[in-house]
């Protein structure tokens, strides 16, 4: 069983471009979340997607990022218009469903975006 | 939503030797959990403590919670060279089961 993937793995981006993320979550979890980790920092909660649906994006940045997670394919986390500040390292986890809370989520290993 | 702050930022030990590293926090929790991340790369979940626990174990990790401190403590007995990691506590709190944050994390050294 393969475990949560993202593509690619470095990314660099000259600012004003636009960067697209890739996460495939484990086999049989369908929910994910993305989370950003700044130089020198811990991970900050980005968003929280199950299938076709955001369910909670109160750490995304209101302006250029959006995610989405379709019926078919990989979640995608997308930043128009990047900027130097964009520069982190974006990781996906996922997590089966559950009806009860969230025990354990599962890290990619991650996509290192730098914006020059 | 609030953040744990991990205490030392950084620990060098020789292997064989224990380590412990802790997280404190302020306001009250669902549950605590610690993650490994190697350098470069995806974080590796370690263990769960719910706020009604006070001790679990995973092979040679110890995790304690102490909900009047607000605080938790990992140990790795007998450490190894492949332990060298930064060590994350991350916080579930408030009405949300899934939002962990995460403090800055320990780096830790263990050198042969």
């Amino acid at each position: 069983n393969a475990g949560v993937m993202q593509n690619p793995r470095h990314l660099v981006r000259r600012r004003g471009q636009e960067a697209r993320l890739r996460c495939s979550p484990m086999k049989g979890h369908s929910h994910v979340y993305w989370y950003r980790q700044l130089p020198e920092e811990g991970l900050k909660f980005m968003v929280y997607l199950q299938k076709e649906n955001i369910i909670d994006e109160s750490g995304m940045p209101k302006e250029r990022f959006s995610a989405e997670f379709p019926k078919e394919g990989p979640s995608i986390l997308r930043i128009q218009q990047v900027v130097r500040g964009d520069s982190a390292a974006y990781f996906c986890a996922s997590s089966p469903p559950t009806s009860g809370s969230v025990d354990e989520q599962y890290f990619g290993p991650g996509t290192r975006l730098t914006v020059t | 939503s609030q953040q744990g702050e991990e205490d030392p930022q950084a620990l060098s030990i020789q292997e064989g030797e224990n380590a412990t590293m802790n997280c404190s926090y302020k306001t009250s929790i669902n549950n605590l959990q610690w993650y490994r991340q190697n350098s470069g790369r995806g974080l590796v979940h370690l263990i769960l403590i719910r706020s009604n626990e006070r001790e679990k174990h995973s092979g040679r990790l110890r995790v304690t919670l102490d909900t009047s401190k607000k605080s938790s403590s990992l140990l790795i007995t007998a450490s190894r060279a492949a332990d060298t990691a930064s060590y994350f506590c991350a916080l579930n709190s408030g009405g949300s089961n899934y939002k962990l944050t995460f403090g800055k994390g320990t780096l830790l050294t263990v050198n042969p």
